[in-house]
């Protein structure tokens, strides 16, 4: 089955504990792109990639780290969460790079940092 | 930049039409995308428009008027399950990486 995976879909952390949310797809698709949403908010982009060893800034790249290094994975690394990145996370791929192909995203990660 | 905008909230009866606007502003449009998302789950699509004019799918419309930086997303015969947020998403050629999502309408279907 086509999809997008994400683990874990639910985690509690405390302040300052390195994460990793791991992001996986088996559509051998180009773009990649993490996104996080916050109440009466929509999708914020956080990091994109166009292809393996390709990342780029979206709107709120701060605080957040990603790597390409295989085409199919593409983890968000938070190294020092605070409280403000609480928030539910959404890694989404694409086919092609070029911005006219729909985005398939994952079941979502519940972030809570105490 | 880009800047998208669309109603927060819209409230319709089951078996009615109702149309949620969005309007954007990009300085390279290359294509709008409607997604669907029900509450606590991930977006899924529903239509994109690069080109002006409507689009139809089943009981979903989506029109574009690239002049005015406008679209709308009219869903048919409404159903409680219809209930959900609604995000308009505009790509742009001149980053074509970026993914600029509007903040979604939610749209609640009473019977």
């Amino acid at each position: 089955e086509a999809q997008v995976t994400q683990n874990p879909r639910y985690l509690i952390t405390v302040t300052g504990k390195k994460l990793t949310v791991t992001c996986s797809q088996n559509m051998n698709h180009e773009y990649m792109s993490w996104y996080r949403q916050d109440p009466g908010l929509g999708l914020r982009q956080i990091y994109y990639s166009m292809n393996v060893e390709v990342t780029d800034k979206g709107d709120v790249p701060e605080g957040y780290k990603v790597s390409r290094k295989e085409k199919r994975n593409f983890p968000l690394i938070l190294e020092s969460p605070s409280p403000n990145q609480t928030s539910l996370y959404f890694c989404a791929s694409s086919l092609s790079t070029g911005g006219t192909d729909t985005q398939y995203f994952g079941p979502g990660t519940r972030l809570t940092v105490l | 930049g880009q800047n998208i905008d669309q109603p927060t909230e819209m409230t319709a009866t089951e078996g009615a039409i109702v149309q949620i606007n969005c309007t954007y502003q990009t300085s390279g449009f290359n294509g709008l995308f409607w997604y669907q998302q029900h509450a606590g789950e991930a977006p899924t699509f529903l239509s994109y428009n690069v080109l002006d004019g409507l689009e139809e799918k089943g009981r979903f419309s989506s029109f574009l008027s690239r002049s005015k930086g406008y679209s709308y997303l009219l869903l048919k015969e409404l159903q409680m399950k219809d209930s959900a947020s609604y995000l308009c998403a505009v790509r742009d050629y001149t980053n074509a990486g970026k993914s600029t999502f509007g903040d979604g309408t939610t749209l609640t279907v009473k019977p």
